[in-house]
C-alpha cells in the first residue's frame, strides 16, 4: 500500500541550476506534506513543509508546490549546491498521525 | 538547536534476545514516535505515543514490541525477542504537537543475528 509514492530513485544536476522532486500521492485524507533530506547512517533531517491550504511554500532555495487536485507535490531547489546532495523523502499525512514516506530520490549535484 | 538524540548508535544482538532502543526526545515536546528503515526500504512507521500512552500503531508494531516514557526525558522501544527481519535503521521523531513537524533522531541501527 504505497500511498506515497516517489518514481524517481535518482536525479543528476549540475551546480547551480534547479533541482525538482516530485512527490506523488494516493490518499486525499492527507492534509500535511514533508520534504526530509538523509545523508547516510543519519536520521531524516527536516526540510520543508506544506500544509494542505496552501500551494506554495518557499523557505532560502527551497520551495514545495502542492497540487492537490492532482495529489501532487514537488520541491524545487534553487540554485543547486554540491552540499545538497543526499536523498531527499517525500512524506505526508494528517496532522497528528503517521507520517508516510515515500522511497526517496538520491540526488546528486555536481559541480 | 535542540535536537533528538539516541542511544546505542549501533546494536548487534542474537535472535531471540531482547533489545532497548533509547531515545531522548526534544525537551518540550510532547508527542514521541518511532519509525524504522529496513535496508533498500522506505521509512515505515512503527508507533505514536502521547500523554503516556499508544496514540497509533502500525501493523507492524506487534506484541514483541513495547513503549516507555520511564522518566521525564526518555522514550524506549522494546522488543522482547528479535528476529532477523527485525534488523533495521530504528529513527525516533518528536513533535511539539500533534499537528507539528515531526524531528528525527539519527537512528539506531540493529543487527539480528
Amino acid at each position: 500500500d504505497q500511498q506515497v509514492k516517489q518514481n524517481s530513485p535518482s536525479l543528476s544536476v549540475q551546480e547551480g541550476r534547479i533541482s525538482i522532486l516530485n512527490c506523488d500521492y494516493t490518499n486525499s485524507m492527507f492534509d500535511y506534506f514533508l520534504w526530509y533530506k538523509k545523508y547516510p547512517a543519519e536520521g531524516p533531517t527536516f526540510l520543508i513543509s506544506i500544509s494542505s491550504i496552501k500551494d506554495k511554500n518557499e523557505d532560502g532555495r527551497f520551495t514545495v508546490f502542492l497540487n492537490k487536485s492532482a495529489k501532487h507535490l514537488s520541491l524545487h531547489i534553487v540554485p543547486s549546491q554540491p552540499g545538497d546532495s543526499a536523498v531527499y523523502f517525500c512524506a505526508a499525512g494528517r496532522s497528528g498521525y503517521a507520517l508516510n514516506f515515500g522511497k526517496g530520490t538520491s540526488l546528486l549535484v555536481t559541480p | 538547536e535542540p535536537e533528538v538524540t539516541q542511544t546505542p548508535s549501533h546494536q548487534v544482538t542474537q535472535m531471540g534476545q531482547e533489545v532497548i532502543l533509547r531515545c531522548v526526545p526534544i525537551s518540550n515536546h510532547l508527542y514521541f514516535y518511532w519509525y524504522r528503515q529496513i535496508l533498500g526500504q522506505k521509512v515505515e512507521f512503527l508507533v505514536s505515543f502521547y500523554n503516556n500512552e499508544i496514540s497509533e500503531k502500525s501493523e507492524i508494531f506487534d506484541d514483541q514490541f513495547s513503549v516507555e516514557r520511564p522518566d521525564g526525558s526518555n522514550f524506549t522501544l522494546k522488543i522482547r525477542s528479535t528476529k532477523l527481519e527485525d534488523s533495521a535503521m530504528y529513527f525516533c521523531a518528536s513533535s511539539a504537537s500533534g499537528r507539528d513537524t515531526q524531528y528525527f533522531g539519527p537512528g539506531t541501527r540493529l543487527t539480528v543475528l
